[in-house]
């Protein structure tokens, strides 16, 4: 069974391009949310997807978008980039037919270095 | 809004030695509770969550926490912490009626054998 995967592992980037990160949620789960989770900081809510609809965000610029496909993956894309963007982003699944008591599983992340 | 707050960032014990790394949270609401764990080179992993019921919840590899409602506190506790337990322990938080969870800065264990 497959857990969460993330992919690139790596990136860098320099500062005003475009990013797109991708996920695959653990087997049977639906939800997938996002995080950035700076150096020296605990991961941060971007947003959550689920029936390919964003139903929650934090509180983050709309320079952060994502899309979430029929097959339950997920990207995210980050425009404009900023050297503050530089950070690890973590991607998170659950099985969203539990609800609000939904657990999630966390993949290993994509570690983006903005120059 | 809400906020989580891990009181010690470093902490450093021998082996043997009981843990206990505070966390609390800001939030006048119903929540749900978790502890996750990144062990060295690894992703974040569920440690144990609090729905409802019991306020002492006991997790993986010995661990357990206490839901303290009037203190807004979900303490982290082991009795007795060997060198495979080094890790960043992270404290979370979600609001019963959303789906963001907002976790704390990490506090980083390190057991020396």
């Amino acid at each position: 069974d497959a857990g969460v995967t993330q992919s690139p592992t790596h990136l860098i980037k320099t500062r005003g391009q475009q990013v797109t990160l991708r996920c695959s949620p653990k087997s049977g789960h639906d939800t997938v949310s996002w995080y950035q989770q700076a150096l020296g900081q605990g991961p941060q809510f971007i947003f959550q997807y689920y029936e390919e609809e964003e139903r929650q965000r934090g509180n983050f610029p709309d320079r952060f978008s994502g899309h979430q496909f029929p097959n339950y993956s997920s990207e995210l894309n980050v425009n404009a980039l900023l050297l503050g963007d530089s950070a690890l982003y973590l991607c998170a699944s659950s099985p969203g037919t539990s609800g609000r008591r939904d657990t999630q599983y966390f993949g290993p992340g994509t570690r983006l270095t903005v120059l | 809004a809400q906020s989580v707050s891990q009181h010690n960032h470093h902490v450093i014990l021998s082996e043997a030695a009981s843990l206990e790394l505070g966390c609390n949270y800001s939030y006048g609401g119903t929540v749900n509770l978790f502890w996750y764990v990144q062990y060295p080179g690894q992703h974040l992993q569920l440690l144990l969550k609090y729905f409802s019921g019991d306020p002492l919840v006991k997790g993986i590899k010995g661990f357990e926490a206490e839901f303290i409602k009037s203190k807004f506190s979900f303490n982290l506790r082991k009795p007795s912490v060997q060198w495979s337990d080094t890790a960043e322990y992270f404290c979370a938080v979600k609001d019963t009626g959303g789906f963001k969870t907002i976790f704390g800065a990490g506090t980083r264990l390190f057991v020396k054998a």
